[in-house]
């Protein structure tokens, strides 16, 4: 069965500090790979997606980037936190024209 | 534009009573539509899907949707709620596009569920 892993599974980082969460998939070929962010008391906003290998679409503008450095890995980095990207993030992942399904999420706090 | 509108954000049900939670799209052609769970602190999970064809859909935990296209709704019903069911519930609709369904989300309705 597939299997969706995300770490770490707390953050919390300093103003100014880089970023790196990490997304794997197991037990599937090929998916599409995304990244959500939730506010507090908000739906979840599509930040990333991918549909293949270093092929990355960004949804809205910001001060975060996405990778997919291998099939099953998908990546969220920042070179510098602002205090506005503390919130919880969310992977999924899916097959071409199916539901999602998400991982754990990394709560990350930005101080 | 496409939106999804779940108008409770509170519900609040005794335990063993009915449940239904609204959702509400905007969307201009058919969609696929979609009902999530997620606990305090944890992921979503996928409670029940439509694509197509019975407007009845059932899920996991007793959950079941009806889609309605003349009121733009797919509504999120249980006969009798258990204390476990207590969480957040997003209605989804996936807008097929770029070889990926991207995915416009509610902004949840919060159970609680009274012993």
């Amino acid at each position: 069965s597939q299997t969706i892993h995300q770490w770490p599974a707390t953050l919390v980082q300093p103003v100014g500090s880089p970023l790196s969460l990490e997304c794997t998939v197991e037990g599937t070929s090929n998916p599409n790979l995304y990244w959500y962010r939730q506010a507090a008391g908000r739906g979840l906003q599509l930040l990333f997606y991918s549909v293949g290998i270093g092929q990355i679409s960004s949804e809205v503008p910001q001060n975060l980037s996405a990778s997919r450095p291998q099939d099953r890995q998908f990546i969220l980095s920042s070179k510098k936190l602002l205090l506005s990207d503390s919130g919880f993030y969310l992977c999924a992942w899916s097959v071409p024209q199916s539901e999602q399904y998400f991982g754990p999420g990394t709560r990350l706090t930005v101080t | 534009a496409q939106s999804v509108t779940q108008p409770d954000i509170h519900i609040t049900v005794s335990e063993g009573a009915s449940l239904e939670l609204r959702c509400n799209y905007s969307y201009g052609a058919t969609p696929y539509l979609f009902w999530y769970v997620q606990s305090p602190g944890q992921g979503l999970q996928l409670l029940l899907k439509y694509f197509s064809g019975d407007t009845l859909v059932q899920g996991i935990k007793g959950f079941e949707a009806e889609f309605k296209r003349s009121q733009s709704s797919f509504n999120l019903r249980k006969p009798s709620v258990h204390w476990s069911d207590a969480a957040e519930y997003f209605c989804a609709v996936g807008r097929f596009t770029s070889g990926t369904y991207k995915y416009i989300f509610g902004t949840g309705t919060r159970l609680k569920v009274l012993a």
